[in-house]
C-alpha cells in the first residue's frame, strides 16, 4: 500500500467551476499535509499546507483534513486556465521524511 | 522563485560517467532534501540533511548514489556509473528548522543516453 494515494485523474473542469481534488494517506501519525502544483517541466510549488482538522482557506483555495478518515482534499474555487497543472499531495511522516502522492492533472476548459 | 537554486538545470551524459549535481539553500534554511522524480510519478524521497549531518537516507538509494553537505550551506548529489534508469528530475528542497513548509529549486534533468 502507497503512503500516499490520489486519483490521476485527468480531472477537467469548465472555467469558473469548482475543481475538487482529493488524497488519503495510510500513517495515521502524520501530522503534515501539503497541497503543490506543478507545471509540465518545472519543480513542484507549495500552494497550501494544513495541520489541523477541518478547512483552510486561503484566496480561491481550500484545504480540508479529516484525521479520523485519513483524508485530505483541496478545491479550487472559480477554476482558471492558468490552474490547468498537476496538483501533488504531500504528507509529513512521523520522521522527517514527506512522501508525495503521483498527483492529479487538472484541466481548466475556456 | 523560491530561492532555492540548482546547478546544473539539465544534464546529458552517458551510461556509465558520473555526475555531479549542487544545491543552494535559502540561507536561512537548515533542513536540505533530495528527491528524484520520475514521468508520471510524485517526487521520491532520496536523503535529508540537517545542517551537514545527513540523517537520513532512502533503502532504495542504490551505492552508487552519495550526498554531502559541508559546512550546513549547499548540497551536491553525485551519482556514479550512471544507467540509463538514472534518467530523471531530481529535486533539491529545502526548510526552515521550526517549519514543516519545504520549497523546491527548479530540479535537474538527467538525460542517460
Amino acid at each position: 500500500q502507497k503512503e500516499v494515494e490520489q486519483n490521476s485523474g485527468p480531472l477537467s473542469v469548465p472555467e469558473g467551476a469548482i475543481a475538487s481534488l482529493n488524497c488519503t494517506y495510510s500513517d495515521r501519525g502524520s501530522q503534515s499535509f501539503f497541497w503543490y502544483r506543478q507545471y509540465s517541466g518545472k519543480s513542484p510549488e507549495l500552494i497550501m499546507f494544513i495541520y489541523s482538522n477541518g478547512d483552510k482557506e486561503d484566496g480561491r483555495f481550500t484545504a480540508q483534513l479529516n484525521k479520523a478518515s485519513q483524508y485530505v482534499s483541496l478545491l479550487i474555487r472559480d477554476s482558471q486556465p492558468s490552474d490547468s497543472a498537476t496538483y501533488l499531495c504531500a504528507v509529513k511522516g512521523v520522521g522527517n521524511q514527506f512522501y508525495f502522492g503521483t498527483g492529479t492533472s487538472l484541466t481548466v476548459i475556456p | 522563485d523560491t530561492g532555492v537554486s540548482q546547478d546544473p538545470r539539465h544534464k546529458i551524459t552517458k551510461r556509465g560517467q558520473n555526475v555531479t549535481f549542487r544545491c543552494d539553500p535559502i540561507s536561512e534554511h537548515n533542513r536540505l532534501y533530495w528527491y528524484r522524480q520520475t514521468l508520471g510519478q510524485g517526487p521520491e524521497f532520496l536523503t535529508y540533511f540537517q545542517n551537514e549531518a545527513q540523517l537520513e537516507k532512502s533503502r532504495l538509494l542504490s551505492d552508487r548514489f552519495s550526498a554531502e553537505r559541508p559546512k550546513g550551506s549547499f548540497s551536491t548529489l553525485e551519482i556514479q556509473r550512471t544507467e540509463q534508469g538514472d534518467s530523471a528530475m531530481y529535486l533539491c528542497a529545502t526548510r526552515g528548522g521550526n517549519s514543516y513548509e519545504q520549497y523546491f529549486g527548479p530540479g535537474t534533468r538527467l538525460t542517460v543516453t
